[in-house]
This record gives structure tokens, sequence and C-alpha cells, in this order.
């Protein structure tokens, strides 16, 4: 069965301070790991990450693969208040196509100003 | 541009009242369908998925059911609502090997 585990389960910073969400998974067939922002409502798609070592950037957030240690971090640089939310790491199931997706529970992230 | 709309955003229900949520997809064809539900604690958890009409998966033994009458649009249904049933039910589609996009979600409280 598909596992993903992330950490912490929650965090609270204050704003400027940079944070790395951890998210570590156990899959039968690797196909790829993604990344979500939930803040009230719809997850909303950060990152997809299928190659090891290969960073994926955007803005303030970046995310990283290791293959071979079989987790990826999340980093955001300089929070904002906007940033709280929950964030989300998943795997497609290992069954391939269209199966769905295996989620971890998420890392709750509270920005303080 | 693709999409997704799910209703309603909340729905508030007697135990043993039925159920029926429904959600559609706009702007693309053949969609992979699936519904999700979060509950407190547990992250999100696969219910069903459909790859075509009147194609549904289970992931779960639950006490729900799903339908896709049409291309883009997938139901949630529940004959007899339980008070484990209470969640927030997330529609989401992609084309297989992409992300998901989700739906905004409907938050069930059965009372």
């Amino acid at each position: 069965e598909d596992k993903v585990v992330q950490s912490p389960l929650s965090l609270v910073v204050h704003e400027g301070d940079t944070v790395t969400l951890n998210c570590s998974y156990e899959v039968t067939n690797f196909r790829s790991l993604l990344w979500y922002k939930q803040e009230k409502k719809a997850p909303t798609f950060l990152f997809m990450l299928t190659s090891s070592g290969i960073e994926k950037k955007s803005g303030r957030l970046s995310s990283i693969l290791d293959k071979k240690e079989l987790f990826s971090i999340l980093n955001i640089t300089a929070t904002q208040t906007g940033d709280s939310a929950i964030y989300l790491c998943a795997v497609p199931y290992s069954g391939g196509g269209a199966d769905g997706l295996t989620f971890g529970k998420g890392t709750h992230l509270i920005i303080q100003p | 541009s693709q999409t997704i709309h799910q209703w309603p955003a909340t729905l508030v229900q007697p135990v043993g009242s039925p159920l029926s949520l429904e959600c559609t997809v706009e702007g693309t064809s053949n969609p992979n369908l699936y519904w999700y539900r979060q509950a407190a604690g547990r992250g999100l958890q696969l219910l069903f998925y459909s790859v075509g009409i009147g194609q549904i998966s289970s992931e779960v033994p639950q006490n729900l059911s799903a339908s896709r009458p049409q291309d883009r649009q997938f139901i949630l249904s529940s004959k007899k609502l339980l008070l484990s049933d209470s969640g927030f039910y997330l529609c989401a589609w992609s084309t297989g090997n992409t992300e998901a996009f989700f739906g905004q979600g409907t938050r069930l409280t059965v009372v």
C-alpha cells in the first residue's frame, strides 16, 4: 500500500522566516510527487516532481525530490501571512493511469505577522 | 480554459436522509474524475474514480456510491446518510498522468 508521511503536521513561524516542509513516501512504482496548497477550500497545485535533484521554483517557493532517500522538501523563503495554509504532498497510485492520488495528512502552516 | 464546478458548498443533512453532490467539468473532454473526502486529521482519501461514462471504481467500502451519467458530470450519492459521512468532499479531474485539479468542495454535516 502506498504511503505518504508529512512533517511537521503543524508549524507556526513569524513573517519573514524561511520554512522547510517535509514529505516522505513509499510506493511500489514511483511516477511523480505533487505538492498542493490548501487555503480554505480547493487544493491548488504547486509543483510536480519526477526527477531527483532538480529544483522546481515558483517565486519564493521551491521544491526538490530525492528518489534515493524517498523524500521531497518544500521551501518557502521570506514567508508572508498569505502563505498560511495546509500544504499537501501526494503521489499517484502505483497502479498507474487514472487511479488517483495518495495524500499525506498535510502540514498546517501558520505565519504570524 | 478548464473549470470545475461543485455544489452545494455546504450541506446539513439528518441521519438517514439521502445525499446527492454534483460536479461538472468544462473545457476538456474525457477527463478522469475523482471524489475525495477530507476528514479532520486524516488528509484526503480517494473514494471513487472514473475514466469514462458509466465506469466507476471504488477505493474504499462505504455508505456512498458514485455515478457518471455524462462525460463531464460526476455525482456522489447516498441512500441513507450516517454520522460518519460528515466531512469535506472534493471533486477533482485530471488527464491521467498529470496533476489533479480540484473543485471548491462541499462541507457536509450529518446531524
